[in-house]
């Protein structure tokens, strides 16, 4: 079983401001790690995934993460904020250990991020 | 079709009364997910298919939820008896293989008041 916890439910932030999102997360199995981001009245859009390799990962709109293994962590980072960055964000784990659950995503609660002018 | 679309986005209903709820994939993927997430949590899984098969329901709260997908392409989600608890946003998502490595691809969603 997978567990995720996201640590912070909302972050209020000023433009151009760095910004740091906290997520760890538990499993008895290998997972993969994922950040989806929500903007209002839209669906979930992927943001960046880690698989393998180096530990850290680019995703779009200048957002990179951070894969801590020993930590179990998976922290969401952007050095400086925009106004359009404001929305709903999600860390995610994949199970990829086969059997029926594989591919099964399994989400944290989500962190609110309001970027103020 | 250009993306994953749901219908109907809002919905109200009363307790007791049956919902079905509608999910459009993208057109070429394979692989449709069912999510639940309720205020403040974030989306929870319910049941899968590959094309028309459903190999994994154990998301299902109740035996009140269903889902089918006879085709292999649109999918409904149905709650008899709803109750209360049951006021969630529903979340339909797709992918174009069953895999763990990419992206699933997900619609706006509907928003179920039951009340």
């Amino acid at each position: 079983a997978q567990s995720v916890t996201q640590l912070d439910s909302q972050v209020p932030v000023f433009e151009e401001a760095p910004v740091e999102l906290r997520c760890n997360y538990s499993s008895s199995v290998s997972v993969y790690l994922f950040w989806y981001v929500q903007y209002p009245n839209q669906g979930l859009q992927l943001l960046l995934k880690y698989l393998s390799g180096s530990t850290l990962v680019k995703g779009i709109n200048g957002f990179e993460a951070e894969f801590n293994k020993s930590q179990t962590s998976f922290h969401l980072r952007k050095p400086s904020v925009h106004i359009s960055d404001t929305a709903e964000y999600f860390c995610a784990v994949s199970n990829n250990a086969g059997g029926t659950s594989y591919g099964k995503l399994t989400f944290g609660q989500g962190t609110i991020l309001t970027v103020h002018p | 079709g250009a993306g994953v679309s749901q219908s109907p986005r809002y919905k109200v209903t009363k307790r007791g009364q049956d919902v079905t709820l509608r999910c459009d994939p993208i057109s070429s993927h394979a692989t449709l997910y069912w999510y639940q997430q309720a205020l403040g949590q974030g989306p929870e899984f319910l049941t899968y298919f590959n094309y028309e098969a459903q190999p994994d329901k154990s998301g299902l709260p109740s035996d009140r939820f269903s889902a089918e997908r006879p085709e292999g392409s649109i999918s409904t989600l149905t709650i008899q008896r709803t109750e209360q608890r049951d006021s969630a946003m529903y979340r339909c998502a797709s992918s174009p293989i069953r895999q763990a490595t990419g992206a699933q691809y997900f619609g706006p969603g509907t928003r179920l008041l039951v009340l």
